[in-house]
């Protein structure tokens, strides 16, 4: 497998517009995870999902961001409009339960810079 | 807030263990220990995880003392590639959040 594929792997826009970053898990993960990762605050959960349903996205920070995962093998984070504090490398990690726990596996990020 | 204590920063001789303390005295008896590491610009990797035993896989050896309260990850023989943040967890089964503090960082030296 080729694990979980995130694009794009950069991305600087403007304050203002919109930006969609997307995330493919590894095949037969029933649980998926978006994280936001900045120097200040770690890295923070910001929603995940389970078999395509969003359990918790108490870690969205605000209206601006909303995360879509119409089928198992794809999800889109979206930030509209985006804001120079939104700069941040965004993580999406994929997991299953195993051996009386669940494992997540991360994608490499997509470094966001919002000018 | 992260339910893990570690220390921020620790060096390790290449081809030397790397002993990395995890404090989680306020641990509950359903909650997994998990360990995470982030090499620099990439994603977090899984490690190893456990409940109660001492846990052993290729990367890693999990000890978890008896009454819970800490552990150790042990990398048996460290390299220059080891270098990373180490991330300690506790969490209960699935349906937990995975919060992750600042972890360890570790330097591996030559």
């Amino acid at each position: 497998d080729a694990g979980v594929i995130q694009s794009p792997r950069h991305e600087v826009t403007e304050m203002g517009q919109e930006v969609t970053l997307r995330c493919k898990p590894i095949s037969g993960h029933d649980y998926l995870f978006w994280y936001r990762q900045t120097m200040m605050r770690g890295l923070e959960l910001l929603i995940y999902f389970n078999n395509n349903v969003p359990i918790d996205d108490s870690g969205m920070p605000e209206d601006r961001f909303s995360a879509k995962m119409p089928n198992a093998s794809f999800s889109t984070l979206k930030i509209q409009p985006s804001e120079p504090r939104d700069s941040a490398v965004y993580f999406c990690a994929s997991g299953t339960w195993a051996g009386g726990g669940e494992t997540q596996y991360f994608g490499p990020g997509t470094r966001l810079l919002v000018l | 807030d992260a339910k893990t204590t570690q220390p921020p920063s620790m060096d390790c001789a290449e081809g030397r263990a790397a002993n990395l303390p995890c404090n989680h005295s306020t641990i509950s008896g359903n909650e997994y220990v998990y360990w995470y590491r982030q090499i620099h610009s990439q994603g977090p990797q899984y490690i190893i995880h456990g409940l109660k035993n001492n846990e052993t896989n290729e990367m890693a050896s999990l000890i978890i003392t008896e009454d819970r309260k800490s552990s150790t990850l042990i990398l048996p023989h460290a390299t220059l590639r080891d270098t990373a943040v180490y991330y300690c967890i506790v969490r209960e089964d699935y349906g937990q959040n995975f919060v992750f503090g600042p972890g360890t960082r570790l330097s591996v030296l030559p």
